[in-house]
């Protein structure tokens, strides 16, 4: 199994700030990594897929990069609606797997 | 628009059965493979389970594989979760996902509480 860890656990920052969120998986998965946000009360939504690609109607201050074991999620300039929780996943191997999460909080 | 709306959760004692559904609208149901995945109260994301879109392909979560079994109804747009033998483990949120054109989790439903007790 393909684990994903994700750091750091919690980013304090405000709005404007920008922010930095990594996803480390425990073999290469090549670009076959995706980005979620959950929101409180609220299903998770993809952001970004295939490492680097915003998913529909997604800012462009939310932008991924990365390939084979290390990856970035990088918020430019939080907007008060960013502060969520955010989780990557794998989808080169099976199990599919996602990281513990990176919550964003003000 | 598309819309995923689970239901079916509930209290339940270990040892016991429940199926989960999710009724879909809003794309063509039949083109789309379909996830569960769930969520532990205050904890991450798991991966449950996978279907194709025509019913044929199935993949399942090792923690649930041979308890719980996916299934599709393709002309009544709905998505099945029968979850047998369940543990108290199993208490979580459970979202459907419909698997988007890049083979990610996208959109997902809001999710129905299962809640395993005694």
């Amino acid at each position: 199994e393909i684990v994903l860890t994700q750091s750091p656990a919690t980013l304090s920052l405000s709005p404007g700030e920008r922010a930095t969120l990594s996803c480390r998986a425990s073999q290469s998965v090549r670009t076959y990594l995706a980005w979620y946000q959950q929101k409180p009360g609220q299903a998770p939504s993809l952001l970004i897929y295939d490492a680097s690609n915003r998913a529909t109607d997604i800012p462009a201050r939310f932008s991924g990069s990365g390939s084979g074991t290390d990856f970035t999620l990088t918020i430019s300039s939080l907007e008060p609606e960013d502060f969520a929780v955010y989780y990557c996943q794998q989808r080169s191997n099976w199990p599919l797997t996602f990281g513990g999460g990176t919550k964003v909080e003000i | 628009q598309v819309q995923l709306v689970e239901s079916g959760g509930g209290v339940v004692q270990p040892g016991r059965s429940l199926r989960l559904s999710c009724t879909a609208s809003g794309f063509t149901f039949s083109s789309y493979g379909l996830y569960w995945v769930r969520q532990a109260p205050g904890k991450g994301l798991e991966w449950v389970a996978i279907i194709s879109y025509d019913g044929s392909d199935k993949y399942y979560a090792d923690s649930v594989k041979g308890r719980f079994t996916i299934s599709r109804d393709n002309s009544r747009n709905t998505l099945y979760l029968q979850m047998n033998s369940l543990r108290l483990e199993d208490t979580a949120l459970y979202y459907c996902a419909r698997e988007s054109s890049a083979h990610w989790f996208d959109p997902w439903g809001q999710g129905t509480l299962v809640t395993v007790s005694s």
